[in-house]
């Protein structure tokens, strides 16, 4: 059975940090992973896909890595702003038969503050 | 233009009522999916269709039955509503060459 956890629970920065959120999975055979943001009382808003065969994915100041074998990602965020605060939430799909199924972890609470 | 739009997005309800949940994409995706976030901002599959077949069907009473109209649409429709009913519930999107999934708004049950 596939797990998800996600490392810190939470985090707060100042504005214009770097920071890493960091995902790991215990069923390395998993099709691809995705990262989602979640404001408050909102949808998921995906950021980044990365296909099992990929090590990494970029999208603005938002860099997604992929280490399969050792069941990790992390989620750089570049220049960090206060807009970027929400919930970091990492799924990975199942391969196979599953069509896609998502296994989420708990998710990072990211708080930046001015 | 809204991608994967849910119906509606609070419902209150009493114990025992009988209440559905609708979906729609409009982004061409075969597969879609229905999620719950619990209290604790967990979220866990529920269902999923593919081409308005059953393929996922997680642990769940079987008070909830969705259905699939057409491709475009998954409703969930929920009996005898519980207590432990009440979280957010997400619809889904997906195209089968990815599985990138697309998000609705989620609807917010409160069961009281």
């Amino acid at each position: 059975k596939q797990e998800v956890t996600q490392i810190p629970a939470a985090l707060s920065v100042p504005e214009g940090e770097n920071l890493v959120l960091n995902c790991s999975f215990t069923d390395s055979a998993i099709y691809n992973l995705q990262w989602f943001r979640q404001d408050p009382g909102k949808g998921l808003t995906s950021l980044l896909l990365i296909q099992s065969s990929q090590r990494e994915q970029t999208s603005g100041r938002l860099n997604a890595s992929l280490d399969k074998s050792s069941g990790r990602s992390t989620l750089y965020i570049a220049a960090s702003q206060p807009g970027d605060s929400a919930t970091y939430l990492c799924a990975v799909h199942a391969g196979g038969t599953s069509y896609g199924k998502l296994t989420f972890g708990q998710g990072t609470i990211l708080t930046v503050h001015p | 233009d809204t991608a994967v739009s849910q119906t509606p997005k609070y419902l209150v309800t009493q114990m025992g009522n009988d209440k559905s949940i609708k979906c729609e994409q409009n982004l061409g995706h075969d597969t879609m999916y229905w999620y719950k976030q619990d209290s604790k901002k967990f979220l866990k599959i529920m269902f999923s269709y593919n081409n308005k077949e059953l393929i996922i069907n997680e642990t769940v009473p079987n008070r909830f039955s969705p259905k699939s109209p057409d491709k475009a649409h998954l409703n969930l429709h929920i009996n005898s509503l519980e207590l432990g009913d009440s979280a957010v519930y997400f619809c889904a999107s997906a195209h089968t060459r990815s599985y990138e999934q697309y998000f609705g708004p989620g609807t917010r049950l409160t069961v009281t």
